[in-house]
């Protein structure tokens, strides 16, 4: 079963307007990841936010972790066309030997 | 070079006939893992390997079987093919000595049959 559930499931922005998605998962965590997949190939790791910190930075994404809601959000600014991709949070389970569990995504389209 | 490749890229096949996708990797890393993607349900794991000698089933191992063949090297066979094995197939590959397990994908295996 998924362990994340990307919410929501499709996005649809114009170029230069901020994009967020979420993520809710159902048991504790190591840590939480999200990656970008462009359609049909394979995924891309973005960032990492371990369970003891709350946000994390890297370029234009911002993602936040609220372990007490069991939920993360991945923001995007000043979104491109380039963004224009399928969007995955992968959770790290804590017993389960770091294996990540996938949820099923959002599906992102920038327009211009 | 790409870090993580998967052959074949695409391939149809039929019914009952065994298929092998192999993927190998020169990161170095020990971790590998095979995953099928299927449309609306994102990535499922079907084996994943820690080291050459440690292999163990995913959450959809029914129908499939790995080898280890050597640190670079993770294949995931069919032995049986069935139409609803459709889809798209992903090897991966971490390492945590990294501190996580951030995983890297190879391009994919598109796999059809019919």
């Amino acid at each position: 079963s998924q362990q994340g559930e990307e919410d929501p499931q499709a996005l649809s922005i114009q170029e230069g307007e901020n994009a967020t998605m979420n993520c809710s998962y159902k048991t504790s965590i190591n840590n939480l990841q999200w990656y970008r997949q462009n359609s049909g190939r394979g995924l891309v790791h973005l960032i990492l936010i371990r369970s003891n910190e709350r946000e994390k930075h890297s370029g234009r994404l911002r993602v936040t972790l609220d372990t007490s809601k069991k939920s993360s959000s991945l923001l995007i600014t000043a979104s491109r066309a380039a963004d224009t991709a399928s969007y995955f949070c992968a959770t790290d389970a804590t017993g389960t030997a770091s294996k990540l569990t996938f949820g099923t995504g959002t599906r992102l389209q920038v327009t211009l | 070079d790409a870090d993580v490749t998967q052959t074949p890229r695409n391939r149809i096949t039929k019914t009952g006939k065994r298929i092998m996708l192999e993927c190998s990797q020169t990161k170095g890393h020990d971790r590998m893992y095979w995953y099928r993607q299927d449309p609306g349900l994102g990535l499922r794991l079907i084996y994943y390997s820690f080291d050459v000698k440690d292999i163990n089933k995913g959450e959809i191992s029914d129908g499939y079987s790995v080898s280890r063949q050597a640190q670079a090297k993770f294949s995931l066979s069919l032995e049986s093919a069935i139409p609803n094995q459709t889809a798209l197939y992903f090897c991966a590959t971490s390492d945590l000595r990294q501190g996580a397990d951030t995983q890297y994908f190879g391009p994919g295996t598109r796999l059809t049959v019919l």
